[in-house]
């Protein structure tokens, strides 16, 4: 079965730190590039950041830029998101995606970890 | 960056109705569209993608249409199990932006 499953979430104070990550299975993991998206709490989807297969793409989300850092391992089948600097605005629910070789699209998502920013 | 808006933010119909959503993109995106169905408390799943390919497993009453900067998605007969938020991107480059969502229930 194809399946993400993320952990790592939780509660931290402003300023803190925070490592998701994202274990893939059931397909070939370094195929595919993949994504972070966040839901803050009663709203709508955010895209956080990009990397490609290999790493040699990435992008952010002008949010989180400098703060955020996204990576992955293939070896292991799992994609990494280091958070630091938190801030409130921050919390949400963050949900692995992958990008379909055939859609372009999200195809897979994970179950979500929530994180939550609050002293 | 190219932004994303949708019309209805929220909408209410009768099992069976016809219902049009409308996504529009702030610069012309060719076909790079999705959509997406969020029921309350799950996760996103894809529905259409490239405008207008159904996802497979989706149910035949979705449809979307739409190129350049004006997209629809439209489900035929709405069914009790179609609410949901449903969120349009775009994807053809970074950042793959989302649209603000529209919410679907049952009048």
């Amino acid at each position: 079965e194809v399946q993400l499953v993320e952990s790592g979430g939780g509660l931290v104070k402003p300023g803190g730190s925070l490592r998701l990550s994202c274990a893939a299975s059931g397909f070939t993991f370094s195929s595919y590039s993949m994504n972070w998206v966040r839901q803050a709490p009663g709203k709508g989807l955010e895209w956080v950041s990009s990397i490609s297969s290999s790493s040699s793409y990435i992008y952010y989300a002008d949010s989180v830029k400098g703060r955020f850092t996204i990576s992955r391992d293939n070896a292991k089948n799992s994609l990494y998101l280091q958070m630091n600097s938190l801030r409130a605005e921050d919390t949400a629910v963050y949900y692995c995606a992958r990008v379909g070789r055939t859609t372009g699209a999200f195809d897979i998502w994970g179950q979500g970890t929530m994180v939550t920013v609050s002293s | 960056d190219i932004q994303m808006t949708q019309s209805p933010s929220s909408l209410s119909a009768s099992v069976g109705d016809r219902v049009t959503i409308t996504c529009r993109a702030s610069q012309g995106i060719s076909n790079y569209l999705a959509w997406y169905q969020q029921k309350p408390g799950k996760v996103p799943k894809l529905l259409i993608y490239a405008a207008s390919t159904l996802q497979s497993g989706v149910p035949s009453r979705f449809s979307g249409s739409g190129s350049g900067t004006d997209f629809t998605l439209t489900i035929s007969s709405l069914q009790p199990e179609d609410v949901a938020t449903y969120y349009c991107q775009k994807y053809n480059s970074a950042p793959p932006a989302f649209g603000p969502g529209t919410k679907v229930d049952i009048k």
